[in-house]
């Protein structure tokens, strides 16, 4: 079974600066995708960014970008030039290479602050 | 963009009576979700459906849940007799089911089920 944990139940960031949230994840699988969801007041589950484990680059996307260890089974998001509009709870979540479904993290809700 | 859509928004409905969550996944994705959160916790995934059959279900998923997809565009989720325990955010999602074991699941805005 696979378990993901996020060790920060909360972050605040200063609009304009950088912010890293962390994700630690366990599988037994050597083939598994990561993922980082965003799920603002309204509640909808937005995809943010993705990473296949077999990949050693980092993915990114805009401002964006994942650090991978993969031998640490670390996954953190780093956001860039922060934004009022990022402000929302983030969820880690992993899929084991087998079998379709999410495994979730407990989510980082973060705060943009003016 | 396509995107996957979810009604209602928000059900209510009393104990013990069955209820019916819509989802209309993208339209070409083969593969089909439930997940639930409720508030305050993890999203528990539920059901992934797939050729018209169930690919995988957890634990939460017992006999009185049940999928179902009566036409090319629906999805649904049954729930046969409600309980204040299923009170929860229930969001559908699709993915594409390509070739790769595992591909990128997009969701819907979910439904707020209420049970009284």
């Amino acid at each position: 079974a696979q378990t993901v944990t996020q060790s920060q139940p909360e972050m605040s960031v200063q609009e304009a600066e950088t912010v890293t949230l962390s994700c630690t994840y366990d599988t037994s699988e050597s083939d598994y995708y990561l993922f980082w969801y965003k799920q603002p007041p309204s509640r909808q589950m937005i995809l943010v960014i993705r990473q296949e484990a077999y990949k050693q680059q980092n993915a990114t996307e805009n401002r964006f970008s994942v650090n991978f260890q993969k031998a640490a089974k670390s996954f953190s998001l780093k956001i860039s030039d922060s934004q009022l509009g990022d402000a929302a709870m983030y969820f880690c979540a992993t899929d084991s290479g087998s079998a379709r479904q999410l495994t979730f993290g407990s989510g980082t809700q973060l705060t943009v602050l003016p | 963009e396509p995107e996957v859509t979810q009604t209602p928004s928000h059900q209510v409905t009393q104990m013990g009576q069955e209820v019916i969550l819509r989802c209309v996944p993208i339209s070409n994705h083969l593969y089909f979700y439930w997940y639930r959160q409720i508030l305050g916790q993890k999203v528990e995934f539920l059901v992934s459906f797939y050729n018209n059959e169930i690919s995988e279900k957890s634990e939460i998923f017992d006999d009185q849940f049940s999928v179902e997809r009566p036409d090319g565009s629906n999805f649904t989720l049954k729930i046969r007799s409600t309980k204040l325990e299923d009170s929860a955010m229930y969001f559908c999602a699709s993915s594409e089911g390509g070739l790769t074991t595992t591909d990128t699941q997009y969701f819907g805005p979910g439904t707020r089920l209420t049970v009284l």
